[in-house]
């Protein structure tokens, strides 16, 4: 059984720079998560996909931030013009869209911004 | 506004030492309590669901409780492999995102 797989690992960029991670999720999920993470804090949740749709989006993503799902399997998160505070770790998750089911979470992506 | 707040924020056990850990919330409409444990650089990873007040769950030495304002973690004589942050999270109504608490990390000393 693979999990929820997320590339780079790791990516330093420079500030002003723009960044795209990429996530595959576990075949058979239809639904697919993007949250953020601070050092000592929980995940934030920043949006979320049922198959392809984009069904919510919460507040703190900015109009730097872009989430795609083209055909319902892998998915992009694009942060344009990047920001001192937008290091973090960046975490996908998918789960299946049927009741109420747990989300599995990838390695995420750390984002560090010099 | 949808809350969930964890305590303590540290807790630090010898081997063998049994403890709990609290997650209360204030959330619009439960629909299912979620927890995970994190280690260090990796992603979350799930331990179980409670869907409604008095369910309970184990695993090993981990069993999760859930009343209607809070759930607990208990940990019966914990090993230094237990050693992790534990993440609690709940989902409401008509909404697919989870609302994490700030976690609580756990050290279990040999």
């Amino acid at each position: 059984d693979t999990g929820v797989s997320q590339n780079p690992r790791h990516k330093i960029t420079k500030r002003g720079q723009n960044v795209t991670f990429r996530c595959d999720p576990i075949s058979e999920h239809n639904r697919l998560y993007w949250y953020r993470q601070t050092l000592g804090q929980g995940p934030e949740f920043l949006t979320y996909f049922q198959n392809e749709a984009q069904l919510e989006k919460s507040r703190l993503l900015s109009d730097r931030f872009s989430a795609e799902r083209p055909k319902g399997s892998f998915s992009t998160l694009e942060i344009q013009r990047t920001e001192q505070g937008d290091s973090a770790m960046y975490l996908c998750a998918s789960s299946l869209g049927a009741g109420y089911q747990p989300q599995h979470f990838g390695d995420g992506t750390r984002l560090s911004i010099l | 506004e949808d809350q969930v707040t964890q305590s303590p924020e540290a807790l630090r056990l010898q081997e063998g030492e049994s403890s709990s850990l609290n997650c209360s919330y204030t959330v619009s409409g439960l629909r299912g309590l979620f927890w995970y444990r994190q280690d260090p650089g990796k992603g979350p990873e799930f331990l179980f669901t409670l869907y409604s007040a008095g369910e309970e769950k184990e695993k090993e030495r981990l069993k999760a409780t859930l009343t209607k304002k809070e759930s607990f973690l208990h940990i019966t004589a914990p090993k230094p492999e237990d050693s992790a942050t534990y993440l609690c999270a709940v989902q409401v109504f008509e909404a697919g995102k989870l609302i994490f608490g700030q976690g609580t990390t756990l050290q279990v000393k040999p």
